[in-house]
């Protein structure tokens, strides 16, 4: 297992396309979690997966944002109608649960820039 | 979620031991302290954790005050790999279904 995996890294678009990220998660770990990080911040938490179902959404979760874990395994996060606000890193987490809150682990993230 | 408060930044000198302090004075009994960091451009990566007693392993070493209110993360030599955003969190051992929540963290910058 390589950890977990985020596509793409790097992503320009421009204001009011729309962007789907990628995550795919340790393949034993049952919780995926979305974060986003802008600059000089600590990450803040966006929603969660117990396997495919989506049970914590963040108030920072717009309706412009969609995120899904269809089979339980890998997760898109979805942006639509971009706006230059959306530039920010794009973190994925998973973990096991029930398990000790030592086991998230992270991938390297998607940098979205919106011009 | 206990509140805690990390100095923005420090600076080390390679091959010293770096100290990165945190206050936590409302962490409550069951509560446990979490040290996380990131380097640039890559997502936080886990160092240690602890309860009440001094902790040790390869990356570092937690030493947490005797009233639990505030601990201080060791990296007893630090080289320039380390540096790295460091992040103090306080939560329970596990089965909490609320995800980690990070602060600002502490900037730690090694200096050759």
């Amino acid at each position: 297992d390589t950890g977990v995996s985020q596509n793409p890294r790097h992503k320009i678009t421009k204001r009011g396309q729309n962007v789907t990220f990628r995550c795919d998660p340790i393949s034993e770990h049952n919780r995926l979690y979305w974060y986003r990080q802008t600059l000089g911040q600590g990450p803040e938490f966006l929603t969660y997966f117990q396997n495919e179902a989506q049970l914590e959404k963040s108030r920072l979760l717009s309706d412009r944002f969609s995120a899904e874990r269809p089979k339980g395994s890998f997760s898109t996060l979805e942006i639509q109608r971009t706006e230059q606000g959306d530039s920010a890193m794009y973190l994925c987490a998973s973990r096991y649960d029930p398990g000790p809150n030592y086991g998230y682990t992270f991938g390297s993230g998607t940098r979205l820039t919106v011009v | 979620d206990a509140k805690t408060t990390q100095p923005t930044s420090m600076d080390c000198a390679e091959g010293r031991a770096a100290n990165l302090p945190c206050n936590h004075s409302t962490i409550s009994g069951n509560e446990y302290v979490y040290w996380y960091r990131q380097i640039h451009s890559q997502g936080p990566q886990y160092i240690i954790h602890g309860l009440k007693n001094n902790e040790t392993n390869e990356m570092a070493s937690l030493i947490i005050t005797e009233d639990r209110k505030s601990s201080t993360l060791i990296l007893p030599h630090a080289t320039l790999r380390d540096t790295a955003v460091y992040y103090c969190i306080v939560r329970g051992l596990s089965g909490s279904a609320r995800q980690l929540t990070f602060g600002s963290g502490t900037q730690l910058t090694v200096l050759p």
